[in-house]
C-alpha cells in the first residue's frame, strides 16, 4: 500500500535540461516536502508546501522551483540541471500539525544523475 | 540553524547483540525529535515522534529515550536481527515543524 509515490526511481539527465520530479500522496495530507540526500549529510530541505498553491523555500532552494496545483501532487523542477544536482531526492508528506505532532511519510526516492 | 549529530556513523553487530546509538541536538527551543528507519531501496519509515523530556517509546525490540535538557536521544535495539540492518535517522524540527534538521544517520549492519 504505497502512500507517497515518486514518479521515477532512477533518472539520468543532461546538463542544462529542465527536469521534473513528481510526487503524489493519497493520504489527504496538507503538508508536502522535497529533500535531497547526499553521502555523509543529513536530508536537506529544498522546498515545502503547507497547502495547495502555497510554497516556501527550504534551506537549499537555489536552482529549484516547485508547483502544488493539487493537494495530492507536489512537483520539483530543476530549471537547468547541473552536475551538482546529482543526488537522491525524497518527497514527503505530513498531516497538518495541530496539538499533535506528526512524523513524515516518505516516498522511496528518485536517484537523479546529471551528466 | 540547528545541528543534529548522530554517532556512530556505522555499526557492525552480530545477530542477537543489543545495540544503541546516539542523537544529539541543541536543547534550546526544543520542539520535537523524530526517529526514522531507512532500509536500502525503501522509503524512510517513521519509528518515533518524541516531545517530552524523559519520554521513552517502544516499538517491538526498538526503544528510544529523550533528554531535552541536555539535548540527546538514544535509540536501543534489543537482540538485533538481520532485518534490522538499515540507516537510522534522527531529526529535530523547528517550532511549527516545517524546517526539520536531519542527522546524517547511523548505518547498522547486523550479521547472521
Amino acid at each position: 500500500d504505497v502512500k507517497v509515490t515518486q514518479s521515477s526511481r532512477y533518472l539520468v539527465k543532461r546538463t542544462g535540461e529542465k527536469v521534473f520530479l513528481e510526487c503524489v500522496q493519497d493520504m489527504d495530507h496538507e503538508n508536502m516536502f522535497w529533500y535531497r540526500q547526499d553521502p555523509g549529510l543529513g536530508l536537506r530541505l529544498i522546498y515545502f508546501s503547507y497547502d495547495v498553491k502555497m510554497k516556501e523555500k527550504g534551506d537549499i532552494p537555489e536552482g529549484y522551483s516547485v508547483s502544488r496545483e493539487k493537494k495530492e501532487r507536489f512537483s520539483l523542477i530543476l530549471e537547468s540541471a547541473s552536475t551538482s544536482q546529482t543526488s537522491m531526492y525524497l518527497c514527503a508528506s505530513r498531516k497538518r500539525q495541530g496539538a499533535r505532532i506528526y512524523g513524515y511519510t516518505f516516498g522511496s526516492g528518485t536517484r537523479l544523475t546529471v551528466v | 540553524i540547528l545541528n543534529v549529530e548522530q554517532s556512530p556513523q556505522s555499526l557492525h553487530v552480530q545477530e542477537g547483540d543489543s545495540t544503541n546509538f546516539t542523537c544529539s541536538f541543541p536543547s534550546s527551543n526544543f520542539y520535537a525529535l523524530h526517529w526514522y528507519r531507512w532500509e536500502t531501496a525503501k522509503s524512510p519509515e517513521a519509528l518515533f515522534v518524541m516531545t517530552l523530556n524523559g519520554d521513552e517509546k517502544k516499538k517491538g525490540r526498538i526503544s528510544a529515550t529523550l533528554n531535552t535538557k541536555e539535548g540527546y536521544s538514544y535509540l536501543y535495539i534489543k537482540g538485533s536481527q538481520p532485518e534490522d540492518s538499515a540507516t537510522y535517522l534522527c531529526a529535530s524540527p523547528n517550532t511549527g515543524g516545517f524546517k526539520t534538521i536531519f542527522g546524517a544517520g547511523t548505518r547498522l549492519f547486523v550479521k547472521a
